[in-house]
């Protein structure tokens, strides 16, 4: 089956570093990925790791996967304002679908 | 700079009327989705398709037809909107799985208010 669960919400202090996690139950899933949605705008991909990687660093993002628990993570250092945003968990089901989460609406304080 | 135009973004209608939705990507990307966003419930596809002519239904396809007589353009179209289809409608393309990550390229949205 398909399904992607992550939190809600998530609020961080500006400077610290923000956490999104991430659960999946395709486990032949072959790509994972991490988009990024600002206001009144459509998704953007942010980054995105292949099945047989732990970790992938961009810049100040890193991605992390287990696949024997499967979970995704998505850590952004050195948080800023711009990085206020929903940010999508979405797994490759198959050739042509992406299944998506909910979303996480990350909030960042001053 | 790779463009997925979503026509409307924003409209209003009545209950019952016709809706028209466009799309147009100028990519020449095989592949092109539409999906509906609501709060909580994420993103989920109504329809897709992988070239011209043709079309497969996605997780939540009634109430819904598309048309893709062009390679760049994909249209969903609500026969009779109702008020429970009140939504942000999605586009996006990609190209072909076999050559790419299956990354999708997404419009800005149209944020749907059906009355």
């Amino acid at each position: 089956g398909e399904d992607v669960e992550q939190s809600l919400f998530l609020s961080v202090r500006e400077g610290d570093s923000s956490v999104i996690n991430c659960t999946y139950t395709d486990s032949s899933s072959t790509y994972l990925y991490w988009y990024k949605q600002e206001p009144g705008a459509g998704l953007q991909l942010l980054t995105y790791i292949f099945s047989n990687m732990d970790m992938k660093q961009d810049q100040r993002l890193t991605v992390l996967l287990n696949k024997k628990d499967k979970h995704l993570s998505l850590r952004i250092a050195d948080t800023q304002t711009g990085d206020s945003a929903i940010y999508f968990c979405a797994e490759r089901v198959n050739d042509y679908k992406l299944s998506f989460g909910a979303g996480t609406t990350v909030t960042v304080r001053a | 700079d790779v463009k997925v135009t979503q026509s409307s973004r924003y409209l209003v209608k009545r209950t019952g009327e016709k809706v028209f939705l466009e799309c147009v990507q100028d990519m020449d990307h095989e592949n092109m989705f539409w999906y509906r966003q609501d709060p909580g419930l994420g993103l989920r596809l109504i329809y897709f398709s992988y070239d011209v002519k043709m079309k497969e239904k996605g997780d939540i396809p009634e109430g819904y037809s598309v048309s893709r007589e062009k390679k760049e353009r994909f249209s969903l179209i609500l026969e009779s909107a109702s008020t429970n289809q009140t939504s942000m409608y999605l586009c996006a393309s990609s190209p072909n799985v076999f050559t790419n990550t299956g990354e999708l390229f997404f419009g800005e949205g149209s944020r749907l208010t059906v009355l």
